[in-house]
């Protein structure tokens, strides 16, 4: 599966929003893109994914670049339960999922 | 949702000793687990591919002989550290494919310190 790379570190002021990207420019026309979020000491938990087109769910947006090479998590309002280290992991249906090393988000009150 | 037990969230167990973990699906059934390894600060690392009546699939550098994977029915996968060291202590994360979500829902994983 192809590598994605990710800041190590953001930080947004609680109630505004937050871009977290992710460059992934050796994708392949069948991956997926999926973004999970880790709190301490928890699981990762699924945040979003999608395909093409941009995504919208309770949680978050994801906006895909035209040519699929990066890709955008979008929250609309951050919160403080919204810190916490962002995947974005590539994968095609079936595969495993090989982390990387994921965007510690600090959320400032 | 689609939920995934792991049992116990935590254990401490002495060098030389072995410890099980376990893997429960709760409302669905997983022909296919996975298991993680996280050191502090780290990120997550695949350990092995777990499938149902079948032999596990270990990644480059896992251990099968230290790190013994059972899946023997669609709900239930378990992972054995056999002769536990302190290098071993570590956050073990497993994880089984939903279908239909084209993604993977995740245990709430087991701290492991071995002393």
């Amino acid at each position: 599966d192809a590598k994605t790379t990710q800041p190590n570190s953001m930080e947004s002021n609680e109630e505004e929003p937050v871009h977290l990207p992710c460059n992934h420019s050796t994708i392949s026309g069948t991956d997926y893109i999926h973004w999970y979020r880790q709190l301490p000491s928890q699981g990762p938990e699924y945040v979003i994914h999608g395909l093409t087109s941009n995504v919208n769910n309770r949680m978050a947006s994801l906006a895909i670049a035209e040519d699929r090479k990066s890709s955008t998590l979008i929250l609309h309002r951050a919160t403080l339960r919204d810190a916490a280290v962002y995947y974005c992991i590539l994968s095609r249906t079936g595969n495993q999922f090989y982390f990387g090393t994921g965007t510690s988000l600090t959320v400032i009150p | 949702g689609a939920v995934v037990s792991q049992h116990p969230s935590w254990v401490i167990c002495k060098s030389g000793t072995s410890v099980k973990i376990e893997c429960r699906s709760l409302d669905f059934q997983a022909t296919t687990m996975f298991w993680y390894r996280q050191f502090p600060k780290q990120s997550l690392m695949l350990m092995a591919t777990s499938n149902e009546g079948s032999k596990a699939t270990y990644e480059q550098g896992v251990e099968k002989d230290k790190f013994l994977i059972n899946h023997a029915s669609l709900t239930l996968s378990t992972l054995t550290v056999t002769s536990a060291h302190p290098e071993d202590s570590s956050f073990y994360i497993c994880s089984a494919r939903v279908q239909g979500l084209d993604g993977y829902t995740f245990g709430s994983g087991t701290r492991l310190t071995v002393v």
